[in-house]
């Protein structure tokens, strides 16, 4: 399942600067999208979504950007934190009645210096 | 704040043992998924349940597999006779039915056949 990509396994960022995450999908079905953060030996646990008809949400230091012509979305963290260093996981949905499955991309894995 | 549970946290079984997973969704969702996750590879959707019926199931989910809702509070993933490819973290969500924000995951069981 190629649908989601995430092409950066991995980023180093200095903690107090921005961490910019990138994610592609192909399938033009989907329309919401999610990202979820992933500490060893735990769960994935919900971080921030966007749907199809918006291009931008924010909540705190997180901001997802959608670009739909493009089929790419992105993850901004101002600043970043010591604790923000963990598997970050793109996701996309098709949504409608009934349960939809998460399609993910294969994780990057941020690094916050201090 | 409630929690999806999953047990045990690790099973390690003999190639061609049955296991059972279990999970405890959120108390008020309905919707309820598994996923799994071998080393160094994608979190891969396995099944989606609702109203005590599969409502999708992936290739992975073949006959080996089963799911079972036995009482109001548990959600279980049987695998028959396990297979040396079976070793990963499986993980379980939950969604609630009307507030379709996100799926909250588990802390995912490892299984590890041998």
């Amino acid at each position: 399942d190629q649908q989601v990509k995430q092409n950066s396994p991995s980023l180093s960022v200095q903690e107090g600067r921005i961490s910019i995450l990138n994610c592609d999908y192909t399938n033009s079905m989907f329309d919401y999208f999610l990202w979820y953060k992933k500490y060893p030996a735990e769960g994935p646990t919900f971080l921030i979504s966007i749907s199809s008809i918006k291009d931008k949400n924010e909540d705190g230091r997180f901001t997802v950007f959608l670009n739909k012509s493009a089929k790419h979305l992105s993850l901004h963290i101002v600043p970043s934190q010591p604790g923000d260093s963990a598997v970050y996981f793109c996701a996309a949905q098709r949504r409608g009645i009934g349960p939809y499955k998460l399609s993910f991309g294969a994780g990057t894995t941020v690094t916050v210096r201090a | 704040e409630p929690e999806v549970t999953q047990t045990p946290s690790h099973q390690v079984t003999q190639m061609g043992q049955e296991v059972i997973l279990r999970c405890v969704p959120i108390s008020n969702h309905l919707y309820f998924y598994w996923y799994r996750q071998i080393l160094g590879q994608k979190v891969e959707f396995l099944v989606s349940f609702y109203n005590n019926e599969i409502s999708e199931k992936s290739e992975i989910f073949d006959d080996q597999f089963s799911v079972e809702r036995p009482d109001g509070s548990n959600f279980t993933l049987k695998i028959r006779s396990t297979k040396l490819e079976d070793s990963a973290m499986y993980f379980c969500a939950s969604e609630n039915l009307q507030w379709r924000d996100t799926q909250y995951f588990g802390p995912g069981t490892r299984l590890t056949v041998l």
